[in-house]
């Protein structure tokens, strides 16, 4: 069984400038959703896209976007990063969208916007 | 909008000591999921309430689900240094997401 995994582990970046985070679901998990967690804070959730279509959304702006491909990998978008966006991002794959599904996280991507 | 708070923030025990974190929904939830995140490392799944008044052990772990499916509390008896980490509620109030709680970090003192 393939895990969660995302892609780069660790990026910086400049304000104003754009990000594209990436995410492969673990095998057999059709749901992805995309997590925040600033440090010593806990996870918030960003959205979460089913069958290539978002399905829910936390209270972030549009400039936060994502995809989900035909194979459940799934990218975060982040256009004009600002300081507060420097967070651990973290992708998880479920099974099925509602409750009764453990969320299986990706080690996540440090972002760093300087 | 819905809230997941937990108690304490920061818990330090020596080693051998139990420790136990409460969790508080501002909603009543559909269930309630515990995960453990080590430090520099991701959250990963240790259980599921769904039952109103729900108990579940897990060795030296006991997980509790409240009556009126608010609260919950994740107790561990005699820690041991492996239990070191940040331990999160994630309460599920029948939407499409999980809303996490602030978490509790344990430093365990050997």
């Amino acid at each position: 069984e393939t895990g969660v995994t995302q892609s780069p582990t660790h990026l910086i970046k400049t304000r104003g400038q754009q990000v594209t985070l990436r995410c492969s679901s673990q095998s057999g998990h059709n749901t992805v959703s995309w997590y925040q967690q600033a440090l010593g804070q806990g996870p918030q959730f960003i959205f979460q896209y089913y069958r290539e279509e978002e399905n829910g959304r936390g209270n972030f702006p549009p400039r936060f976007s994502g995809l989900q491909f035909p194979n459940y990998s799934s990218e975060l978008n982040v256009n004009a990063l600002e300081l507060d966006d420097s967070a651990l991002y973290l992708c998880a794959s479920s099974f099925q969208t509602g409750p009764n599904s453990p969320l299986h996280f990706g080690n996540g991507t440090r972002l760093t916007v300087t | 909008g819905q809230q997941v708070m937990q108690i304490p923030q920061y818990q330090h025990v020596q080693e051998g000591e139990d420790f136990t974190t409460y969790c508080n929904s501002s909603t009543t939830l559909s269930n309630i999921q515990w995960y453990k995140q080590r430090p520099g490392g991701h959250p990963v799944f240790l259980i599921q309430l769904v039952k109103s008044g729900e108990v579940k052990k897990q060795k030296r772990l006991t997980f509790q689900f409240g009556e009126a499916k608010k609260n919950s509390s994740l107790h561990i008896t005699a820690t041991q240094t492996t239990d070191v980490g940040t331990y999160f509620c994630a309460g599920h109030s029948g939407t499409y997401k999980y809303i996490f709680g602030t978490g509790t970090r344990l430093k365990v003192l050997a």
